[in-house]
């Protein structure tokens, strides 16, 4: 499996502030994701981060409120915009090496709004 | 798009015991059947998969069993111990992951 380091691991935010997620693979991988995990539930699917163009965002998420960089193929980052205390989540960055192969989870970013 | 739904949400176990946890998808196109395995405060933990092709995926003391027809697939634990207390999460794919809402297992001692 890839190495999969996301930063910060975790932060505790003022209401209306951004924070940036970064995560770095330490391979060339074919896909990145960002999903959600309130506290206690399932994860949820934010976006794909494409390589140089404009994420693919699932129904519930916009660009203006989640903007998505992937610059290379190896780091993405996730911004949390205008942050409210609903954003409080774990955030997961996660990568798919090649077609057709296994989905891995970075550590997770616990973020707290107050 | 694809619904995953998952049973039982809590299922306690004596330790020894086996323990079943059940899903099912609704997009028959769906292909990939992941299992995750997470710990409190930790990263999900692939822990076994099966692919549409198989019906079944034997791994030491877990295995997975798919029924496409049905359009649901489990996961088996055998001889339970403690450390396999954790919140499992099923998952489907066609193109990226729709998980579970998770089922929490707790091995009684």
């Amino acid at each position: 499996s890839a190495v999969i380091s996301q930063k910060p691991s975790r932060d505790i935010c003022q209401r209306g502030t951004s924070l940036t997620i970064q995560c770095q693979v330490d391979s060339q991988v074919t896909m990145m994701f960002w999903y959600r995990q309130q506290p206690g539930q399932s994860l949820t699917l934010i976006a794909t981060a494409n390589q140089g163009s404009e994420a693919t965002y699932e129904s519930g998420f916009v660009i203006d409120k989640f903007p998505i960089s992937r610059p290379n193929l190896t780091f993405s980052t996730l911004t949390v915009s205008n942050m409210s205390p609903e954003d409080s989540s774990i955030y997961l960055c996660s990568v798919v090496r090649a077609t057709n192969e296994k989905l891995f989870f970075g550590s997770g970013t616990q973020l707290s709004v107050l | 798009g694809e619904n995953v739904e998952q049973h039982p949400s809590t299922l306690s176990v004596q330790e020894g015991d086996s323990a079943v946890i059940k899903c099912t998808y609704s997009d028959s196109a769906s292909n990939y059947f992941p299992w995750y395995k997470q710990e409190l405060g930790k990263r999900p933990q692939l822990i076994i998969d099966i692919r549409s092709n198989v019906g079944e995926k034997k791994d030491q003391r877990i295995a997975v069993t798919l029924n496409k027809t049905a359009k649901h697939f489990s996961l088996h634990i055998t001889e339970t111990q403690p450390e396999d207390s954790a919140v499992y999460f099923c998952a489907a794919s066609i193109n990226g992951l729709t998980f579970g809402k998770g089922t929490h297992l707790i091995i009684q001692p």
